[in-house]
């Protein structure tokens, strides 16, 4: 089965640039790779996602390698409400069945 | 604005109880989940609906069932609770059709402790 690496938990200061990454050297031509994430006490909420090429959105930034087996979001200015469980995941070809990993959670320092 | 919501945020069973777990979307999505999450294991899926009276197994289906007599809602059955049940489970629902798989749209969770 397609699944995502991703670091346990990272730490970064209030106000400065985040990259998150995830690797997924099994990765198939027609899986997605999502990006979702968990406030405390809630339910997961998407952020971003992209196919090959890099994507932006409001939230956040998605560069993905050129070989598809890694990517990077990016919160270019992390606020503390940022702080959270962002979660590297798969959607395999058209079936929509998400694979979740285990997430980074992510830590502001005021 | 879209919105899922579930019956319960927190709800305390006993062991042997049958217990109804509801799930309601107000965006006339095609599919819907139910996972169950637990610390160190991530979120799991246990059934999926990719539309009216339609259903499919998740990973962890064993002890649960699903029904889904309308499109806007789902419900996750649990006939016989057990501890092991003991979870926080989340509901979420996704347009679908088109070429590329869109967002899924989480409740805010179910915290389910059997006792």
């Amino acid at each position: 089965d397609a699944k995502t690496t991703q670091p346990n938990s990272m730490e970064s200061n209030e106000e400065e640039p985040v990259h998150l990454p995830c690797n997924h050297s099994t990765i198939s031509g027609t899986d997605y790779i999502h990006w979702y994430r968990q406030l405390p006490s809630q339910g997961p909420e998407y952020v971003i996602h992209g196919l090959t090429s890099n994507v932006n959105n409001r939230m956040a930034s998605l560069a993905i390698a050129e070989d598809r087996k890694s990517s990077t979001l990016i919160l270019h200015r992390a606020t503390l409400r940022d702080a959270a469980v962002y979660y590297c995941i798969l959607i395999l070809g058209s079936n929509y069945q998400l694979i979740w990993g285990a997430g980074t959670k992510l830590i502001i320092k005021p | 604005d879209v919105k899922v919501t579930q019956s319960s945020r927190y709800l305390v069973k006993r062991t042997g109880e049958k217990v109804f777990l509801e799930c309601v979307q107000d965006m006339d999505h095609e599919n819907m989940f139910w996972y169950r999450q637990d610390p160190g294991l991530g979120l799991r899926l246990i059934y999926f609906s990719y539309d009216v009276k339609m259903k499919e197994k998740g990973d962890i289906p064993e002890g649960y069932s699903v029904s889904r007599e309308k499109k806007e809602r789902f419900s996750l059955i649990l006939e016989s609770a057990s501890t092991n049940q003991t979870s926080m489970y989340l509901c979420a629902s996704l347009l679908g059709g088109g070429q590329a798989p869109n967002e899924q749209y989480f409740g805010p969770g179910t915290r389910l402790t059997v006792t």
